[in-house]
């Protein structure tokens, strides 16, 4: 079973530029999550999404955007990069928020020059 | 504010046993989560308490004091495979999940 698939799996961008990162899942998992991690720091939560057409703001949601438009896909997108964020990005998810132990995809790592 | 402490890195011996402890201060406890990552891979469920006490999982097993705010993962009959990190997060009253920073444990032949 395939899970959770991110893609791309790694990628450099210019500053300035726009990125989505793609995330499906194939588990009808009603949560999903975006999170960031880097060196020293626990993962830190973007945006989460309870269930299709609903989305929220987590830690560190300035300067991301997500949709869910249906179960199985919750893209992530970067508006106008900046170095800052670069970062391993883990896209995630549960049977509900809250509840049940977290999937992870293989996560997507972004270099912002 | 919402804080997990773990150790930053452990060194252990091939065969030995060795625990990585994890405090937290959260608004707030629906469970606490251990997760296994091995360098460059996404992190995988290893445990979840939610009850004082001890649970057990093959060679591993967690603990859990809800009154001390301290959890506590054992590995035993440490093998090479176990080199990874190893990351505590609770769930908090808003079941938000709060994680900690992880530890690395280094595992020595």
């Amino acid at each position: 079973t395939a899970g959770i698939t991110q893609a791309p799996t790694s990628q450099i961008l210019a500053a300035g530029r726009s990125m989505t990162l793609r995330c499906t899942q194939d588990m009808r998992h009603n949560a999903m999550y975006w999170y960031r991690q880097d060196l020293g720091l626990g993962l830190r939560l973007i945006h989460y999404s309870n269930t299709a057409g609903t989305t929220g703001k987590g830690e560190v949601p300035d300067g991301y955007s997500v949709s869910r438009a249906n179960t199985d896909d919750f893209p992530l997108t970067l508006a106008s990069a900046v170095p800052s964020q670069t970062s391993v990005y883990f896209c995630a998810s549960s049977d509900s928020i809250g509840a049940g132990e977290l999937f992870f995809g293989e996560g997507s790592r972004l270099t912002v020059l | 504010g919402q804080n997990i402490d773990q150790p930053t890195e452990m060194t252990a011996t091939e065969g030995a046993i060795v625990q990585i402890n994890c405090t937290y201060q959260t608004s707030g406890f629906n469970g606490l989560f251990w997760y296994q990552q091995h360098a460059g891979e996404a992190p995988t469920f290893l445990s979840y308490n939610v009850l004082d006490g001890l649970e057990e999982k093959g060679r591993f097993s967690s603990f859990l004091s809800r009154s001390k705010g301290y959890s506590y993962l054992l590995l035993k009959e440490l093998q090479m495979k176990d080199s990874a990190s190893y990351l505590c997060a609770v769930t908090d009253s808003n079941y938000q999940l709060i994680w900690g920073a992880g530890t690395k444990l280094i595992i020595k032949p």
